[in-house]
């Protein structure tokens, strides 16, 4: 079974461009998440879709980024324009729907490397 | 809100040493506890977890119990190896609703032959 994809996995842009993330979860995952990783900080949530819906995007900085997830499958997460503090991991995750259970499992993708110069 | 404290890295070990890396937790409720490892080069990887009080997750040789009275969470194995060397990421997940997974900053291992 395939795991959580992204692509891609390594971008250099220069400030003021856009870049779109991707990620593909798992499948039959209706939950997907967004979190970052700025240098030697901790991982931060950005937002998470149950579905298509937003479910909580509270994590999202400022309205340079967008995520969207049409039809409740892949997820994109552009930043436009990008800034240099954008630089960072972004990892995208995945897990079955089940309220209330505070033990199933979220996977991790290997991660979105993401420097902008 | 809910936080997660680790110590701070990078822990350097010689090969065949004791590992603990401390991790404390602020949360209402009764969270679940992860431990997330990031090799070099690779994305976030479940290590174990535990979801209740006085639970023991456990894989690889790792281990870490789940102390409600101390509200710590923290990893240990009894002998590293050079394979070991990573990023260690201490987590909590709330158990109701919809809940988001709450990272520490990460301890940095350095495990040398």
């Amino acid at each position: 079974e395939a795991g959580v994809t992204q692509f891609p996995s390594h971008s250099v842009i220069e400030k003021g461009q856009t870049v779109t993330l991707r990620c593909d979860p798992i499948s039959g995952h209706d939950n997907l998440y967004w979190y970052r990783r700025v240098m030697g900080k901790e991982i931060k949530f950005l937002l998470h879709f149950v579905k298509e819906s937003k479910q909580d995007e509270s994590g999202m900085p400022n309205n340079r980024f967008l995520a969207e997830r049409t039809g409740g499958t892949y997820s994109t997460l552009k930043v436009q324009p990008a800034e240099l503090e954008d630089s960072g991991v972004y990892f995208c995750a995945s897990s079955q729907l089940m309220t209330g259970s505070s033990g199933n499992t979220i996977y991790f993708g290997e991660g979105s490397w993401l420097t902008v110069v | 809100g809910d936080s997660v404290t680790q110590m701070e890295g990078p822990v350097t070990l010689s090969e065949e040493a004791f590992l603990t890396i401390n991790c404390t937790y602020t949360a209402t409720g009764y969270p679940s506890l992860f431990w997330y490892v990031q090799y070099p080069g690779e994305g976030l990887q479940l290590l174990l977890k535990a979801t209740k009080a006085d639970d023991k997750g456990s894989n690889k040789g790792f281990e870490a119990t789940y102390r409600k009275e101390t509200t710590s969470f923290h990893l240990e194995k009894g002998s590293v190896q050079v394979s070991d060397s990573a990023v260690y990421f201490c987590a909590l997940k709330g158990n109701t609703g919809f809940q988001k997974l709450v990272f520490g900053t990460g301890t940095r291992l350095l495990v040398s032959p």
